[in-house]
């Protein structure tokens, strides 16, 4: 069956480290993962989108990488902050204009 | 531009009672969907107009909840009658043109419905 599972349901950082997390899935092929990002009481917002034939992609603090053959995609943040404080989600898009979402992973910078 | 516009924004109810909530997407959005979020996971997708036509259903629970676009821009979500596992957040979000190969979703803040 298909699936997508996020590393962790939590993650702890201290402020200034790189905050790494991890998409994988299986039996799915994605044209498209978007990450998204979701704020206590608030819906997701859309950060970054890397297609199929892209290996990476950036977007200020904000990095993405996406291996097709390892059915796997890494969202990392740079010089992490307590603003980055938020739950990530990894949506697969199967070119039918619906996304699947993982479970999400709740990150918590630290000062 | 203004974002998804979603009410009300938090309801509590009885089980066997029914809910409806409201959406109206931004402006111009000719794809509309309905999300379920549980406490601890992901939206899960219930249903996905394009314009006021139906493109997926499949993981509606038919026969309680209901759904509909009228003149494709504002929608609403029913429950009837609810269950205590209706309990979650339920989100909308919409898309600009269908076509467009890779669509963003933009979501509202969402209902979060207790069933109790």
């Amino acid at each position: 069956s298909q699936k997508i599972e996020q590393n962790s349901e939590a993650l702890n950082i201290q402020e200034g480290k790189t905050a790494t997390l991890t998409c994988n899935y299986t039996n799915y092929s994605p044209a498209y993962l978007q990450w998204y990002r979701q704020d206590p009481g608030r819906g997701p917002v859309f950060l970054l989108l890397i297609r199929e034939n892209e290996k990476e992609k950036r977007k200020e603090r904000l990095k993405v990488t996406f291996d097709t053959t390892l059915k796997q995609s890494l969202f990392h943040i740079t010089a992490s902050q307590p603003a980055d404080s938020a739950t990530y989600l990894c949506a697969l898009d199967r070119r039918a204009q619906k996304l699947v979402f993982g479970q999400g992973t709740r990150l918590t910078i630290n000062p | 531009e203004a974002g998804v516009a979603q009410s009300p924004r938090y309801k509590i109810i009885e089980k066997r009672q029914s809910v409806a909530f409201w959406c109206n997407p931004i402006s111009g959005h000719a794809t509309l969907y309905w999300y379920q979020q549980i406490l601890g996971q992901g939206p899960k997708l219930l249903i996905q107009f394009q314009n006021n036509g139906v493109v997926d259903d499949s993981q509606l629970p038919k026969d309680r909840f209901s759904a509909e676009r009228l003149k494709g821009v504002d929608s609403t979500l029913k429950i009837q009658p609810a269950k205590l596992e209706d309990s979650a957040v339920y989100l909308c979000a919409s898309s600009p043109t269908l076509g467009v190969p890779a669509v963003i979703q933009y979501f509202g803040a969402g209902t979060r419905l207790s069933v109790l």
